[in-house]
């Protein structure tokens, strides 16, 4: 069964700042890895989607990197701002259904 | 064009009633998943439906259910609501089935008293 596992569990970061998020998979029989935002209270907002076949995928300051053979994928975020506050979650999808990590919570302080 | 719509956005229900969820995906996307969030548990996987048939479930109690009609929106009903399905319910639409990307809507937030 898929575990998805991110770390650090939350961040807190002074903006301007650069930094990672990690995500890891015990199953590296995926089809695709997309990483989403998710504010308070709201739904979920596509971020990345990284395809299996693909290392990495970038928009705007973010970068997804994707090692399906050790089971790891990183969020870089650029130059991080206020408006970056919020709790990131990657999802693998294999076979039969989408596992989501349990996120990283991240606050950019001014 | 118009995202995954999810109605309604709160709901207050009491122990042993059930309610109906709805979700609207986006347009041309016949694949329609459901899931439920709460603190302790995170996000997890409810049911998947593609082209009115359901493809996948989670191990959920068989009090939650859910189809999809011809146009792809998608319902999913609760019986005897418990205090611990107090939740974020969260459809997200895709074009496919296989390999999908997912978009979510803003969750429907269920209180159970």
């Amino acid at each position: 069964k898929q575990e998805v596992t991110q770390i650090p569990a939350a961040l807190s970061v002074p903006e301007g700042e650069n930094l990672v998020l990690n995500c890891s998979f015990t199953d590296s029989a995926i089809y695709n890895l997309q990483w989403f935002r998710q504010d308070p209270g709201k739904g979920l907002t596509s971020l990345l989607l990284i395809q299996s076949s693909q290392r990495e995928q970038t928009s705007g300051r973010l970068n997804a990197s994707l090692d399906k053979s050790s089971g790891r994928s990183t969020l870089y975020i650029a130059a991080s701002q206020p408006g970056d506050s919020a709790t990131y979650l990657c999802a693998v999808f294999d076979n039969n259904d989408m596992r989501f990590g349990a996120g990283t919570r991240l606050t950019v302080k001014p | 064009k118009a995202g995954v719509t999810q109605t309604p956005r709160y709901l207050i229900k009491t122990r042993g009633q059930q309610v109906t969820l709805s979700c609207s995906p986006i347009s041309g996307h016949r694949s329609v998943s459901w899931y439920q969030q709460t603190p302790g548990q995170g996000l997890q996987f409810l049911f998947e439906y593609f082209s009115e048939t359901q493809r996948n479930k989670g191990n959920f109690p068989g009090r939650f259910s859910g189809r999809q009609f011809s146009n792809s929106r998608s319902e999913m009903n609760v019986s005897t609501l418990e205090l611990g399905d107090s939740a974020l319910y969260l459809c997200a639409s895709s074009l496919q089935a296989a390999n999908p990307e997912a978009f979510f809507g803003q969750g429907t937030r269920l209180t159970v008293v």
